[in-house]
């Protein structure tokens, strides 16, 4: 079951914020976000776990509502570096050994200066 | 200091003609995955190695194999490409299910 991401794309000015949504139908076990540039591999952001939570690293956040099923990412003061495709991945169930990540179709962020 | 390693990094194959892809990691993580990613598309996982136990996604066309020989390497290989396989493949690695996965830079395949 692949995660909805909204928006598909967003273009910004450098210092202004952003928040890229990831909804799903099922029950969730954990998220991860990912950002992708162009051309390269995608490089990890954060990884949430049901419970509900928030996690963070410089001015970029994630939180995790376990009763809607969404993750939201927050990207605050954006810089020129922030810009690339955006990707959530979703893990249902409760993990085990057949561990399977899907992920959404991606949001394109663009910072502009 | 690179952690999961793809080689090649460009492969150009002919249609129907036999290619393999490798990976391998210094990382020494228990499970290996290999995604196919198509221009403007998400990642899609293909199967995955915990330690030598092997896990195909229901999807995945039977064209697809992958070997693990041991913990480092994983191969993935393709053995008619057709011109729909054309895409970026990633392996990733992780030191367990639910954790951290770690993508290789990806081999982009090109079907003539």
């Amino acid at each position: 079951q692949q995660p909805v991401q909204s928006p598909q794309a967003v273009i910004l000015r450098e210092g202004e914020d952003a928040v890229i949504n990831c909804s799903s139908s099922k029950a969730l076990y954990s998220v991860h976000w990912y950002r992708q540039k162009h051309g390269e591999a995608p490089v990890f952001l954060m990884i949430l776990l049901k419970g509900g939570e928030q996690k963070g690293h410089d001015k970029i956040s994630a939180s995790f509502n376990e009763k809607k099923q969404q993750s939201s990412l927050y990207l605050t003061a954006s810089q020129l570096s922030y810009s690339g495709t955006y990707f959530c991945g979703t893990e249902l169930g409760s993990g085990g050994s057949n561990y399977k990540l899907t992920f959404g179709k991606g949001t394109l962020l663009t910072v502009n200066p | 200091d690179a952690m999961v390693i793809q080689n090649p990094r460009y492969q150009v194959t002919q249609f129907g003609k036999p290619v393999t892809l490798s990976c391998s990691q210094t990382l020494n993580h228990n499970v290996m995955y290999w995604y196919q990613q198509k221009s403007s598309q998400a990642p899609k996982l293909l199967f995955h190695y915990y330690d030598k136990d092997f896990n195909n996604e229901a999807d995945t066309p039977d064209n697809f194999q992958s070997r693990r020989p041991n913990t480092s390497f994983c191969f993935l290989d393709i053995r008619s490409p057709g011109l729909g396989d054309a895409a970026m493949y990633l392996c990733a690695t992780s030191r367990a299910v639910l954790e951290t996965q770690y993508f290789g830079p990806g081999t982009r395949l090109l079907v003539l």
